[in-house]
């Protein structure tokens, strides 16, 4: 099984700064890695896929890059709707063994 | 535009069975492989079961396997996970969510809104 984990469990970062969260897995998943976005009882939200494809109407502010083992997020300038928690999944093997990272929580600072 | 509707969720005591649905729309449910998946209280997410566009080919969690059956019927466009001998860790809200269009692992663009179970006597 792959394991994702992601860094910091917790970003405390102010509106209008930018945040930059990680996600490393344990074994290369090439550019299969998706993000989440996850707001308090709502379901997940897709934000990137194929590492660094924005999903349909998702803002420019939100950006992925890296490939392999090593992963980021960048929100830049951070609006209030963008303090949630966000998860990484990889989706690299078959069978399709999906596995997701444990969360990064986004707090206002 | 795509909708995925969960149902099913309840309470029910260790032991016992539960069976959810999900019902879609706004696309060609037929096409697309579906996943459930689970989020235990205040805890991350946790994929449970796939199954592809024909219902041919399916895989579960280890965690579920054995006690979990995944099915749909492409002619009511409906998901469904059937949960026997369920057990207090598998207190979750389920989640059914859309995948790929081909036998390829793919991400999930779409979900529902999510059924709580909650297992406990």
């Amino acid at each position: 099984e792959i394991v994702m984990t992601q860094s910091p469990a917790t970003l405390s970062v102010s509106p209008g700064e930018r945040a930059t969260l990680s996600c490393r897995a344990s074994q290369s998943v090439s550019s299969n890695l998706a993000w989440y976005q996850q707001k308090p009882g709502q379901a997940p939200r897709l934000l990137i896929y194929g590492a660094s494809t924005r999903a349909t109407g998702i803002p420019a502010r939100f950006s992925g890059s890296g490939s392999g083992t090593e992963f980021t997020l960048t929100i830049s300038s951070l609006q209030s709707e963008d303090f949630a928690v966000y998860y990484c999944q990889q989706y690299n093997n078959w069978p399709p063994l999906y596995t997701f990272g444990q969360g990064t929580k986004l707090e206002i600072k | 535009q795509v909708q995925l509707v969960e149902s099913g969720g309840g309470l029910v005591k260790p032991g016992g069975s539960l069976r959810l649905s999900c019902a879609a729309s706004g696309f060609t449910f037929s096409d697309y492989y579906m996943s459930w998946i689970r989020q235990a209280p205040g805890k991350g997410l946790e994929w449970v079961s796939y199954i592809s566009s024909s219902g041919s080919t399916i895989y579960y969690a280890d965690s579920v396997k054995g006690r979990f059956t995944i099915s749909r019927d492409n002619a009511k466009n409906s998901l469904y996970l059937q949960m026997n001998s369920l057990r207090a860790e598998d207190t979750a809200v389920y989640y059914c969510a859309r995948d790929s269009l081909w036998e390829l692992p793919d991400y999930f663009d779409y979900w529902g809104q999510g059924t709580l179970v909650t297992v406990s006597s």
